[in-house]
């Protein structure tokens, strides 16, 4: 079967770095984006990654290892407005996204 | 720029009644989606339309239907609302079926409740 596995939750404080984890097992692969959720609001895109390694945007990068089934987006120099929850959606081989329950990330002072 | 709208924001709704989910985009977007969202559960597809006069079936179809009439809109359809369809509903479109960077453009989402 499918599979996306993130922890359900994080805390981290302002300022610091967070990286959250996320391993799939997929029919096929094609792709693994990351989306970005506040609470009440619409999913919006984050990052794609289709190869290995990391891509870096701003404070945030998303790495990728295709052979582990392995995935992560690192956030950097957080700030009160990074609290989200964070989902990871790989593409299966039917070009399908397949989202993960996501990971609540939790900024403190 | 209104990008992709989702009418009604909320709904409660009793058990038994029809229910029609609008959506909306003014993207002239090919592919559009409709997902649920559950608590402690990740998005999930309920149907979707690669081009407008197509559709299919995602992960949890039963009890749904739509319609792709033009390339804009793309109605979801609760024939007989049940309790278990209590969600929040998110309609989204793609410029193209997700083949590649196909990103997806969420509408804000509708709360349904039926009771």
């Amino acid at each position: 079967g499918q599979n996306i596995d993130q922890p359900t939750e994080m805390t981290a404080t302002e300022g610091a770095i967070v990286q959250i984890n996320c391993t799939y097992q997929t029919s096929g692969f094609n792709g693994l984006f990351w989306y970005q959720q506040h609470a009440g609001e619409a999913p919006t895109f984050l990052s794609y990654n289709v190869l290995d390694g990391l891509e870096e945007k701003g404070r945030f990068s998303s790495f990728l290892s295709r052979s582990k089934g392995y995935s992560y987006l690192l956030l950097k120099e957080l700030q009160m407005k990074d609290s989200a929850s964070y989902l990871c959606a790989p593409l299966d081989s039917n070009y399908q996204l397949i989202w993960g329950a996501g990971t609540k990330l939790i900024i403190k002072p | 720029i209104a990008g992709i709208t989702q009418a009604p924001t909320s709904q409660i709704l009793a058990a038994g009644r029809r229910m029609t989910l609008r959506c909306t985009q003014d993207m002239r977007h090919n592919a559009m989606y409709w997902y649920r969202q559950d608590l402690g559960l990740g998005l999930r597809l309920i149907h979707y339309s690669n081009t407008a006069g197509t559709t299919g079936k995602g992960e949890v179809p039963d009890g749904y239907s739509v319609s792709r009439a033009n390339t804009d809109d793309f109605p979801l359809t609760l024939a007989s609302a049940v309790p278990s369809q209590t969600s929040v509903y998110f309609c989204a479109s793609s410029h193209r079926a997700t083949t590649d960077t196909g990103e997806l453009f969420f509408g804000e989402g509708s709360r349904l409740t039926v009771l």
